[in-house]
């Protein structure tokens, strides 16, 4: 069964960098888009990046252009999330997602469990 | 960028029929999709498409669209039901994503 499971979360100071990861199971990994979506505390699902099924072509929400970057490593089946500097805003619950099926994109019928990212001095 | 808007919250009776809209640009070109998410939960995916429920999705939750507007819909609502809900969809370039505002359903 399609199984993704986060890591990587914690607590950081503003201004320093966070890599999350995403281990991706149960389906073949190139053929799917895959997307970061986070939830601040109490707040709404927000929308953060995502990467083509052939990491060919990544888009980013305009808050975090230029700070993230979403990348896939075919070989180990992972997505991930390099964050760098960081701003107390960015504190969210950083969820991975993958399509219900590939015809229906933004249809996130596969999340994983969440990781938890605070940033906060 | 676009924006997908939701009213904030909504109330229903116990197995009365209670419907979310979701109004945005995109609308007019994209399906949205929707989320049920309980506390502490990761979002549920309910309806996808045209109108698409996935598996293990009960047949009182459906979708529909007109113009720059969806509407989701639960036909006789259960207590299990009350939730926050999301749709989301692409935006008007077709390479971005964007979450509705979300509606917390109270079910009395």
């Amino acid at each position: 069964q399609v199984q993704l499971a986060e890591s990587g979360g914690g607590v950081v100071q503003p201004g320093r960098s966070l890599r999350l990861s995403c281990a991706a199971s149960g389906f073949t990994f190139s053929r799917y888009d895959l997307h970061w979506v986070r939830q601040a505390p109490g707040r709404g699902l927000e929308w953060v990046a995502v990467i083509s099924s052939n990491g060919a072509n990544k888009y980013y929400t305009d808050s975090v252009k230029g700070r993230f970057t979403i990348s896939s490593d075919y070989s180990k089946n992972t997505l991930y999330l390099q964050m760098n500097s960081l701003r107390a805003e960015d504190t969210a619950v950083y969820y991975c997602a993958r399509d219900l099926e590939t015809r229906y994109p933004g249809s996130y019928g596969y999340w994983g469990q969440g990781t938890l990212v605070t940033v906060s001095s | 960028s676009s924006e997908l808007t939701q009213d904030p919250a909504v109330s229903v009776a116990l197995g009365q029929t209670v419907r979310i809209t979701c109004q945005g640009d995109s609308l007019r070109r994209y399906y949205a999709s929707w989320y049920q998410q309980k506390p502490g939960q990761a979002p549920v995916l309910v309806i996808y498409g045209k109108n698409n429920r996935p598996s293990g999705i009960p047949d009182r939750f459906s979708g529909s669209s007109s113009g720059n507007t969806a509407s989701f819909t639960i036909t006789g609502a259960q207590a299990e039901d009350e939730a926050d809900y999301y749709c989301n969809s692409r935006d008007s370039s077709g390479n971005y994503y964007v979450f509705g505002t979300g509606t917390k359903v109270t079910v009395l």
